[in-house]
C-alpha cells in the first residue's frame, strides 16, 4: 500500500495563481522523488530529493523536503495551461521499488 | 533513445481470453516494474525484475497474473484468464541501479489501455 498521503486530491487554479501541493509520510524517508502525469500520458520524472530542508528550483516549481525529512512539498507559481496534470510524490521502501502517493490533480482554469 | 516501449498501446478484449502486455526497458537499464493505474486505486507495483530475474512479485493480483523477462530486452505480462477488474492502464518502467537503494529514477513506457468487456 502507500506509504505517503498527498493532499489535496485535487487541486483547481486560476490561470497566473500559485498553489502548494504537499506529500506526508509517518515515517522518516531516505529520499523523495516526484513525477508529473499529463492527462493520458505516463509519469515522467521531475526532481529528487534527499538532503534534510533540501530545496529545489526548476523553473516555477519549487520542490522542499521537510527538516525532519516527513514530508515534501511542491509549489508552483504563475499557474500556466501546462502545469495540467497529476503530479505524485514517490518513496523507496528501503530497497529498488517505490511507492507512489496518490497523486495531486492539477486543471487550470484559463 | 527510444524510451521505453510497450505494444499494444490498446486492447480491447472479452472476458476469459488470454491477454499479453508487452515490454521493451531502455537499454542498458537493468531493473523493469509493471505497474497497474486506476481511478480507483492508483499507481500500483505489481511485479519487479532486477538483471532479469523477478525479484518481488507481491503485488501481483492472483495466479491469473504471470510476468517473464527472458533477456534483458525483453518482458510480457500475462493475464489469463481476464476478467472486467482488470481494465486498467498496464506502465511499465526501467531504470538503472545504482547501487544506492531508491535513488534510481523510473522511467515509464507510454502504458496498455486494456479494456476487458
Amino acid at each position: 500500500g502507500q506509504q505517503v498521503m498527498q493532499i489535496p486530491q485535487y487541486q483547481h487554479v486560476q490561470e497566473g495563481e500559485d498553489f502548494t501541493t504537499y506529500c506526508n509520510s509517518s515515517t522518516t524517508l531516505s529520499n523523495i522523488q516526484w513525477y508529473k502525469q499529463r492527462p493520458g500520458g505516463h509519469p515522467v520524472f521531475l526532481i529528487q530529493l534527499v538532503k534534510s530542508g533540501e530545496v529545489k528550483k526548476q523553473k516555477r516549481l519549487t520542490f522542499q523536503f521537510g527538516e525532519a525529512k516527513k514530508n515534501s512539498s511542491l509549489h508552483i507559481t504563475a499557474t500556466q495551461t501546462t502545469d495540467v496534470g497529476t503530479y505524485f510524490c514517490a518513496v523507496s521502501r528501503g530497497d529498488y521499488k517505490l511507492s507512489f502517493g496518490a497523486g495531486t490533480t492539477v486543471t487550470v482554469r484559463a | 533513445d527510444a524510451g521505453v516501449i510497450q505494444s499494444p498501446r490498446h486492447e480491447v478484449t472479452e472476458m476469459g481470453q488470454e491477454v499479453t502486455l508487452r515490454c521493451k526497458p531502455i537499454s542498458g537499464h537493468n531493473s523493469l516494474f509493471w505497474y497497474r493505474q486506476t481511478m480507483m486505486r492508483g499507481l500500483e507495483l505489481l511485479i519487479y525484475f532486477n538483471n532479469n530475474v523477478p525479484i518481488d512479485d507481491s503485488g501481483m493480483p492472483e495466479d491469473r497474473f504471470s510476468a517473464k523477462m527472458p533477456n534483458a530486452s525483453f518482458s510480457t505480462l500475462k493475464i489469463q484468464p481476464s476478467e472486467p477488474r482488470d481494465s486498467a492502464v498496464y506502465f511499465c518502467a526501467s531504470s538503472r541501479t545504482s547501487g544506492r537503494k531508491g535513488t534510481d529514477t523510473q522511467y515509464f513506457g507510454p502504458g496498455t489501455r486494456l479494456t476487458v468487456l
